[in-house]
Protein backbone atom coordinates (compact mmCIF):
# COMPACT_ATOMS: atom_id res chain seq x y z
CA UNK A 1 0.00 0.00 0.00
CA UNK A 2 1.25 3.74 -0.77
CA UNK A 3 1.93 5.50 2.60
CA UNK A 4 1.76 9.35 2.98
CA UNK A 5 3.10 11.40 0.40
CA UNK A 6 3.92 15.30 0.69
CA UNK A 7 5.08 17.38 -1.31
CA UNK A 8 7.23 19.70 -1.72
CA UNK A 9 10.37 18.66 0.71
CA UNK A 10 11.43 22.31 1.20
CA UNK A 11 10.09 26.00 0.49
CA UNK A 12 11.71 29.02 1.24
CA UNK A 13 9.72 32.23 1.38
CA UNK A 14 9.76 35.30 2.55
CA UNK A 15 7.46 37.29 4.80
CA UNK A 16 3.45 38.30 3.52
CA UNK A 17 3.82 35.52 0.89
CA UNK A 18 1.58 32.72 0.71
CA UNK A 19 2.36 28.63 0.38
CA UNK A 20 0.32 25.67 -0.23
CA UNK A 21 1.89 22.24 0.77
CA UNK A 22 0.10 19.25 -0.65
CA UNK A 23 -0.69 15.61 0.85
CA UNK A 24 -1.88 12.35 -0.52
CA UNK A 25 -3.70 10.20 2.10
CA UNK A 26 -2.39 6.29 2.59
CA UNK A 27 -5.16 4.11 0.35
CA UNK A 28 -8.11 3.77 1.73
CA UNK A 29 -8.02 6.72 4.51
CA UNK A 30 -10.85 9.06 4.97
CA UNK A 31 -9.43 11.39 7.27
CA UNK A 32 -6.46 13.90 7.25
CA UNK A 33 -5.03 15.97 10.01
CA UNK A 34 -2.39 18.70 9.74
CA UNK A 35 0.56 19.36 12.20
CA UNK A 36 3.15 21.88 12.78
CA UNK A 37 6.62 21.54 14.28
CA UNK A 38 8.77 23.90 15.05
CA UNK A 39 12.30 22.81 15.83
CA UNK A 40 12.71 21.26 19.12
CA UNK A 41 9.14 20.81 19.75
CA UNK A 42 6.46 18.47 19.45
CA UNK A 43 3.96 18.32 16.73
CA UNK A 44 0.75 20.89 17.41
CA UNK A 45 -2.62 19.85 15.56
CA UNK A 46 -3.80 22.77 13.44
CA UNK A 47 -7.18 21.15 12.00
CA UNK A 48 -8.32 17.98 10.56
CA UNK A 49 -10.49 17.25 7.27
CA UNK A 50 -12.96 14.07 7.05
CA UNK A 51 -15.27 14.13 4.00
CA UNK A 52 -14.39 17.18 2.83
CA UNK A 53 -15.55 19.37 5.59
CA UNK A 54 -13.02 20.32 8.57
CA UNK A 55 -13.77 18.33 11.79
CA UNK A 56 -11.66 20.07 14.03
CA UNK A 57 -9.20 22.70 14.55
CA UNK A 58 -6.19 23.80 16.93
CA UNK A 59 -5.33 27.13 18.25
CA UNK A 60 -4.30 28.34 15.16
CA UNK A 61 -5.66 31.90 13.48
CA UNK A 62 -7.76 32.00 10.23
CA UNK A 63 -4.86 32.58 7.46
CA UNK A 64 -4.15 28.74 8.32
CA UNK A 65 -7.00 27.55 6.14
CA UNK A 66 -6.92 24.08 4.29
CA UNK A 67 -8.85 21.59 1.86
CA UNK A 68 -9.57 17.77 1.10
CA UNK A 69 -10.89 16.66 -1.82
CA UNK A 70 -12.53 13.96 -2.92
CA UNK A 71 -9.99 11.57 -3.27
CA UNK A 72 -8.89 11.85 0.42
CA UNK A 73 -6.21 14.19 -0.85
CA UNK A 74 -5.70 17.48 0.94
CA UNK A 75 -4.14 20.86 0.83
CA UNK A 76 -2.59 22.87 3.78
CA UNK A 77 -2.95 26.81 2.55
CA UNK A 78 -1.11 29.88 4.91
CA UNK A 79 -1.98 33.68 4.13
CA UNK A 80 0.47 36.35 5.24
CA UNK A 81 3.50 33.83 6.33
CA UNK A 82 5.36 35.47 9.88
CA UNK A 83 8.97 34.28 10.68
CA UNK A 84 7.43 32.15 13.52
CA UNK A 85 5.12 30.19 10.41
CA UNK A 86 9.51 28.47 9.74
CA UNK A 87 8.53 24.66 10.93
CA UNK A 88 7.90 20.94 9.95
CA UNK A 89 4.61 21.18 8.48
CA UNK A 90 3.23 17.02 8.93
CA UNK A 91 0.19 14.97 7.51
CA UNK A 92 -1.34 12.53 8.58
CA UNK A 93 -3.99 10.59 7.25
CA UNK A 94 -5.99 7.83 9.05
CA UNK A 95 -10.00 6.31 9.31
CA UNK A 96 -12.38 8.35 11.36
CA UNK A 97 -12.75 7.47 14.94
CA UNK A 98 -10.23 8.59 18.11
CA UNK A 99 -8.65 5.38 18.31
CA UNK A 100 -7.46 5.15 15.14
CA UNK A 101 -3.45 5.56 14.52
CA UNK A 102 -3.09 8.47 12.63
CA UNK A 103 0.01 7.77 9.36
CA UNK A 104 2.63 10.19 9.18
CA UNK A 105 4.13 11.52 6.31
CA UNK A 106 7.85 12.78 5.99
CA UNK A 107 6.59 16.46 6.26
CA UNK A 108 7.42 19.66 4.27
CA UNK A 109 9.99 22.23 5.69
CA UNK A 110 9.10 25.38 5.43
CA UNK A 111 11.35 28.37 6.46
CA UNK A 112 10.30 32.03 6.23
CA UNK A 113 13.14 34.36 5.22
CA UNK B 1 -7.71 20.62 28.80
CA UNK B 2 -5.82 17.39 27.35
CA UNK B 3 -1.85 17.53 27.72
CA UNK B 4 0.77 15.20 27.36
CA UNK B 5 4.28 15.86 29.78
CA UNK B 6 7.53 13.85 28.92
CA UNK B 7 9.55 14.73 32.00
CA UNK B 8 13.38 13.56 30.15
CA UNK B 9 14.53 15.75 27.38
CA UNK B 10 17.44 13.88 26.41
CA UNK B 11 18.86 10.35 27.50
CA UNK B 12 21.66 8.71 26.97
CA UNK B 13 21.81 4.92 27.42
CA UNK B 14 24.77 2.63 26.49
CA UNK B 15 24.07 -0.18 23.46
CA UNK B 16 22.41 -3.10 24.82
CA UNK B 17 20.96 -1.74 28.30
CA UNK B 18 17.55 -1.22 29.30
CA UNK B 19 15.21 2.12 28.45
CA UNK B 20 12.63 3.60 29.61
CA UNK B 21 11.02 6.77 28.60
CA UNK B 22 8.39 8.34 30.44
CA UNK B 23 4.97 9.84 29.34
CA UNK B 24 2.21 11.23 31.82
CA UNK B 25 -0.69 13.02 30.54
CA UNK B 26 -4.02 14.73 31.74
CA UNK B 27 -7.27 13.48 29.98
CA UNK B 28 -10.96 13.37 31.61
CA UNK B 29 -12.09 10.32 29.91
CA UNK B 30 -10.64 7.03 28.89
CA UNK B 31 -7.51 7.95 27.33
CA UNK B 32 -6.25 6.58 23.80
CA UNK B 33 -2.34 6.67 24.14
CA UNK B 34 0.24 6.36 21.18
CA UNK B 35 4.09 6.54 21.20
CA UNK B 36 5.54 7.62 17.78
CA UNK B 37 9.29 7.67 16.91
CA UNK B 38 11.30 10.15 14.41
CA UNK B 39 14.26 10.34 12.86
CA UNK B 40 15.97 13.50 12.23
CA UNK B 41 14.55 14.59 8.55
CA UNK B 42 11.91 12.22 8.55
CA UNK B 43 7.91 12.00 9.79
CA UNK B 44 6.74 10.09 12.61
CA UNK B 45 6.27 6.36 12.75
CA UNK B 46 4.02 4.71 15.32
CA UNK B 47 5.52 2.65 17.78
CA UNK B 48 2.52 1.30 19.73
CA UNK B 49 -1.09 2.24 20.72
CA UNK B 50 -3.43 1.82 24.00
CA UNK B 51 -7.23 1.70 24.14
CA UNK B 52 -8.10 -1.00 26.15
CA UNK B 53 -7.97 -3.95 27.98
CA UNK B 54 -4.66 -5.39 28.65
CA UNK B 55 -2.62 -2.80 30.02
CA UNK B 56 0.73 -4.02 28.42
CA UNK B 57 1.32 -3.20 24.91
CA UNK B 58 3.64 -4.71 22.32
CA UNK B 59 4.81 -2.84 19.24
CA UNK B 60 7.44 -2.65 16.96
CA UNK B 61 10.75 -2.82 17.14
CA UNK B 62 10.99 -4.72 20.42
CA UNK B 63 9.00 -2.01 22.44
CA UNK B 64 6.33 -2.27 24.79
CA UNK B 65 4.53 0.57 27.28
CA UNK B 66 2.40 0.03 30.27
CA UNK B 67 -0.57 2.03 30.79
CA UNK B 68 -1.30 2.88 34.69
CA UNK B 69 -4.42 4.87 35.11
CA UNK B 70 -3.62 5.73 38.89
CA UNK B 71 -0.49 7.02 37.86
CA UNK B 72 -1.69 8.66 34.55
CA UNK B 73 1.39 7.38 32.80
CA UNK B 74 2.18 5.98 29.29
CA UNK B 75 5.84 4.53 30.08
CA UNK B 76 7.91 3.25 27.28
CA UNK B 77 10.26 0.53 27.22
CA UNK B 78 12.82 -1.43 25.53
CA UNK B 79 15.02 -3.98 27.01
CA UNK B 80 18.00 -3.90 25.06
CA UNK B 81 19.16 -0.97 23.11
CA UNK B 82 20.67 -1.26 20.01
CA UNK B 83 22.15 2.03 18.41
CA UNK B 84 19.45 2.43 15.78
CA UNK B 85 16.76 3.53 17.95
CA UNK B 86 18.66 6.35 18.53
CA UNK B 87 15.91 9.04 17.08
CA UNK B 88 13.20 11.24 19.11
CA UNK B 89 10.05 9.95 20.94
CA UNK B 90 6.52 11.44 21.53
CA UNK B 91 3.77 10.38 23.50
CA UNK B 92 0.47 11.29 22.17
CA UNK B 93 -3.11 11.39 23.53
CA UNK B 94 -6.08 11.03 21.56
CA UNK B 95 -8.15 13.68 22.17
CA UNK B 96 -11.96 13.66 20.48
CA UNK B 97 -12.88 17.24 21.17
CA UNK B 98 -11.14 18.34 18.12
CA UNK B 99 -12.04 16.32 15.67
CA UNK B 100 -9.85 13.20 16.72
CA UNK B 101 -6.66 15.28 16.92
CA UNK B 102 -3.33 14.14 18.86
CA UNK B 103 -1.98 16.04 22.20
CA UNK B 104 2.21 15.49 21.65
CA UNK B 105 4.67 15.80 24.36
CA UNK B 106 7.24 17.50 23.82
CA UNK B 107 9.71 14.39 23.05
CA UNK B 108 12.67 12.80 24.20
CA UNK B 109 15.75 12.39 22.79
CA UNK B 110 17.30 8.86 23.00
CA UNK B 111 21.31 9.14 22.08
CA UNK B 112 22.76 5.03 22.33
CA UNK B 113 26.52 4.95 23.54
CA UNK B 114 28.94 2.53 22.40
Amino acid sequence: ETGVTQSPTHLIKTRGQQVTLRCSSQSGHNTVSWYQQALGQGPQFIFQYYREEENGRGNFPPRFSGLQFPNYSSELNVNALELDDSALYLCASSFAGVNQPQHFGDGTRLSIL
Amino acid sequence: AQSVTQPDIHITVSEGASLELRCNYSYGATPYLFWYVQSPGQGLQLLLKYFSGDTLVQGIKGFEAEFKRSQSSFNLRKPSVHWSDAAEYFCAVGAKQAGTALIFGKGTTLSVSS
